[in-house]
């Protein structure tokens, strides 16, 4: 079985300053992991993914997170938030492989205030 | 390019009512997944058609919910009757094959509303 636990539902930030996301995940087998962001009114985005390469990833838009087994983390940061970031953002854990299942955090909104 | 396409944005319907929620995927996507987020609550999978086929449909959560890909484009889920814990965000995506996660194209969803 597979879980994410997001451990912040909302966070809040100032402008320029640095971000971070909290996730935690359970897998049995080497999971694969993934950020998405979603805006207002938009689709979800895929942000980053780590899929058992190098466990520094980096995505779009300057985010990047850190794969720790040790932890069974993956958090999602960026070294200076900007107004456009505003959004709310998820954790998902997938079996590395593939398949269908993704199995999702409960999301963690991101507000970033002048 | 144009992406995947969810209709309506935005659904309020009374309990006891139907309603049919629409997906248009990216075209030449085989695979098309349905997902659901009820407020508060993660986004959990419904189920994933391989062009008209349901592939898997373990995450349908009653017989109340019905997915139809007719000719392997467009999607349906119809809801009859709704219910009050069937409020919340309807996700669809496509992908073109099954196993790239990375690939899965989401649309923007459909807000359902029951009251």
């Amino acid at each position: 079985a597979q879980s994410v636990t997001q451990l912040d539902s909302h966070v809040s930030v100032s402008e320029g300053t640095p971000v971070l996301l909290r996730c935690n995940y359970s897998s049995s087998y080497s999971p694969s992991l993934f950020w998405y962001v979603q805006h207002p009114n938009k689709g979800l985005q895929l942000l980053l993914k780590y899929t058992s390469a190098a466990t520094l990833v980096k995505g779009i838009n300057g985010f990047e997170a850190e794969f720790k087994k040790s932890e069974t983390s993956f958090h999602l940061t960026k070294p200076s938030a900007h107004m456009s970031d505003a959004a709310e953002y998820f954790c998902v854990v997938t079996l590395t492989g593939g398949g269908n299942k993704l199995t999702f955090g409960t999301g963690t909104q991101l507000k970033v205030e002048l | 390019e144009a992406g995947v396409t969810q209709f309506p944005s935005h659904s309020v319907i009374e309990k006891g009512q139907t309603v049919t929620l629409r997906c248009d995927p990216i075209s030449g996507h085989d695979n098309l997944y349905w997902y659901r987020r009820v407020m508060g609550k993660e986004i959990k999978f419904l189920l994933h058609f391989v062009k008209e086929s349901k592939q898997d449909e373990s995450g349908m959560p009653n017989n109340r919910f019905l997915a139809e890909r007719t000719g392997g484009t467009y999607s349906t889920l119809k809801v009859q009757p709704a219910e009050l814990e069937d409020s919340g965000v309807y996700f669809c995506a496509s992908s073109q094959d099954s196993w790239g996660v990375a690939q899965r194209i989401f649309g923007s969803g459909t807000r359902l509303t029951v009251v």
